[in-house]
């Protein structure tokens, strides 16, 4: 059974990085059949696809041009994770914030991490 | 981009009723389609995929069917832990984008 942990700030403050991470368990970062992405969603923009990481042989990454600049979604093959880097953030960014599996390119997020709301505020 | 549009935003329906939810995509996206369920304070549990394939462990009540640009997700029979919001996501090619949801109450 897949199981993805997030960990990370609730609170960052305008200007600043938001940094979170997810923990996989029965899955592999590495695996060349799947891809870990990052949602988030808030009640102005509903759920919205930030970006993602998967390996084939050599590491991807797509964004969602919305993010482009600001965004970075790394793989810790060490750790067995990913985490998500965002950059400048404004009180536009407060939202609950996931991340997601999917099996490839042609298949939807079939597991997902607890959520981690994230408020932009001095 | 490819948009996803949802209807309705929100419906009200009686235990029992026959409910349908629907999804127009901007072009076609063949039946990359995806059925998400948010229960109140919950993760989106994803319900149906490829348009009209259920999930596993997903009740027989809810159906997906639909190709090209009109998707639709019925629930045959609404039950009071149907309550939640239902959102749409299309996955033919990035970026992934989900339609606004779609809040069913009782």
């Amino acid at each position: 059974q897949v199981q993805l942990q997030q960990s990370g700030p609730g609170l960052v403050k305008p200007s600043q990085t938001l940094s979170l991470t997810c923990a996989i368990s029965g899955d592999s970062v590495s695996s060349n059949s799947v891809a870990w992405n990052w949602i988030r969603q808030s009640p102005s923009r509903g759920l919205e696809w930030l970006g993602r990481t998967f390996y084939r042989s050599q590491w991807y990454h797509d964004y969602a041009v919305s993010m482009k600049g600001r965004i970075t979604i790394n793989p810790d093959t060490s750790k067995n994770q990913f985490s998500l880097q965002l950059n400048s953030v404004t009180p536009e960014d407060t939202a609950w914030y996931y991340c997601a599996r999917d099996r490839g390119s042609y298949y939807p997020f079939d597991y997902w991490g607890q959520g981690t709301l994230v408020t932009v505020s001095s | 981009d490819i948009q996803v549009t949802q209807s309705p935003s929100s419906l009200s329906a009686s235990v029992g009723d026959r409910v349908t939810i629907t999804c127009r995509a901007s072009q076609g996206i063949s039946n990359k389609l995806a059925w998400y369920q948010q229960k109140p304070g919950k993760v989106p549990k994803l319900l149906v995929y490829a348009a009209s394939t259920l999930q596993s462990g997903v009740p027989s009540r809810f159906s997906g069917s639909g190709s090209g640009t009109d998707f639709t997700l019925t629930i045959s029979s609404l039950q009071p832990e149907d309550v939640a919001t239902y959102s749409c996501q299309k996955y033919d090619a990035a970026p992934w984008t989900f339609g606004q949801g779609t809040k069913v109450e009782i």
